[in-house]
C-alpha cells in the first residue's frame, strides 16, 4: 500500500538557518504530493502541493519538488523564522489506488523548533 | 479561507457509552468529508471517506458498526463512536474537500480529543 516516510523530529534550528525536511513515498499510481503545517492549537493547513513529476510547489518561502526518480518531496526554506515553528506533515493522495477518492496518506510529522 | 470546525474539542466519557463528533464546513459546501485518527506521535490515519447523501467508504480495518458516519448535508458530517472503550481514546480529525470533483485540497478541522475512561 501507499506510505510516506519523513524525518523524525524534533528539528531545532537557529533563526535564518537553511531548512530541509526529507520526505519519501511509495505509491501504486501517480500520486499528488502535499506538505501540511500544523501550528500549535490549530488544525492542519495546506502549505504547498505538487500534482505531477518535476512540479515545484511553493508558498511562504517554502519549496518542494516532486521527484519521481527518487520518490521524494523534500521541503526546503532558505531562511527560517521563529514563526515557522510548527509540525510539518508530508502526505500523498493516490486517486488511482483509491478509485477516484482523495483520502490522504500522511507521514508521522516533523516538529520544527526555530530558536531566536 | 475555507474554515472547518469540530465539536466538541475535547470529550471524556465512560466505557460503553457513545460519543458523537460533529464536523462542519463553515463557509463552503463540502461534497466529500474525511475522518482521520491520530495516535500520539503517529501520523494521521484515514478512517473513512464520506460523501453527502451516500454511505461512507471505510478503510480496511476500520469497523463501520463501531464508527458510524453520517453526512446528511453539504456542511455537516458526524462521527459517532459507539460503545466506546479505552482503546478508542485518540485524536479524531475531519477534513472537507470542496465541490468540483477534485478534492486534492482538503481543509482540516482542529480535531477532537476523545478520552474513554
Amino acid at each position: 500500500g501507499d506510505s510516506v516516510t519523513q524525518m523524525e523530529g524534533p528539528v531545532t534550528l537557529s533563526e535564518e538557518a537553511f531548512l530541509t525536511i526529507n520526505c519519501t513515498y511509495t505509491a501504486t499510481g501517480y500520486p499528488s504530493l502535499f506538505w501540511y503545517v500544523q501550528y500549535p492549537g490549530e488544525g492542519l493547513q495546506l502549505l504547498l502541493k505538487a500534482t505531477k513529476a518535476d512540479d515545484k510547489g511553493s508558498n511562504k518561502g517554502f519549496e518542494a519538488t516532486y521527484r519521481k526518480e527518487t520518490t521524494s518531496f523534500h521541503l526546503e526554506k532558505g531562511s527560517v523564522q521563529v514563526s515557522d515553528s510548527a509540525v510539518y506533515f508530508c502526505a500523498l493522495s493516490d486517486r488511482m489506488r483509491r478509485g477516484g477518492a482523495d483520502g490522504l496518506t500522511f507521514g508521522k510529522g516533523t516538529h520544527l523548533i526555530i530558536q531566536p | 479561507g475555507a474554515v472547518v470546525s469540530q465539536h466538541p474539542s475535547r470529550v471524556i466519557c465512560k466505557s460503553g457509552t457513545s460519543v458523537k463528533i460533529e464536523c462542519r464546513s463553515l463557509d463552503f459546501q463540502a461534497t466529500t468529508m474525511f475522518w482521520y485518527r491520530q495516535f500520539p506521535k503517529q501520523s494521521l490515519m484515514l478512517m473513512a471517506t464520506s460523501n453527502e447523501g451516500s454511505k461512507a467508504t471505510y478503510e480496511q480495518g476500520v469497523e463501520k458498526d463501531k464508527f458510524l458516519i453520517n453526512h446528511a448535508s453539504l456542511t455537516l458530517s458526524t462521527l459517532t463512536v459507539t460503545s466506546a472503550h479505552p482503546e478508542d481514546s485518540s485524536f479524531y480529525i475531519c477534513s472537507a474537500g470542496t465541490s468540483g470533483g477534485n478534492t486534492d485540497t482538503q481543509y482540516f478541522g482542529p480535531g477532537t480529543r476523545l478520552t474513554v475512561l
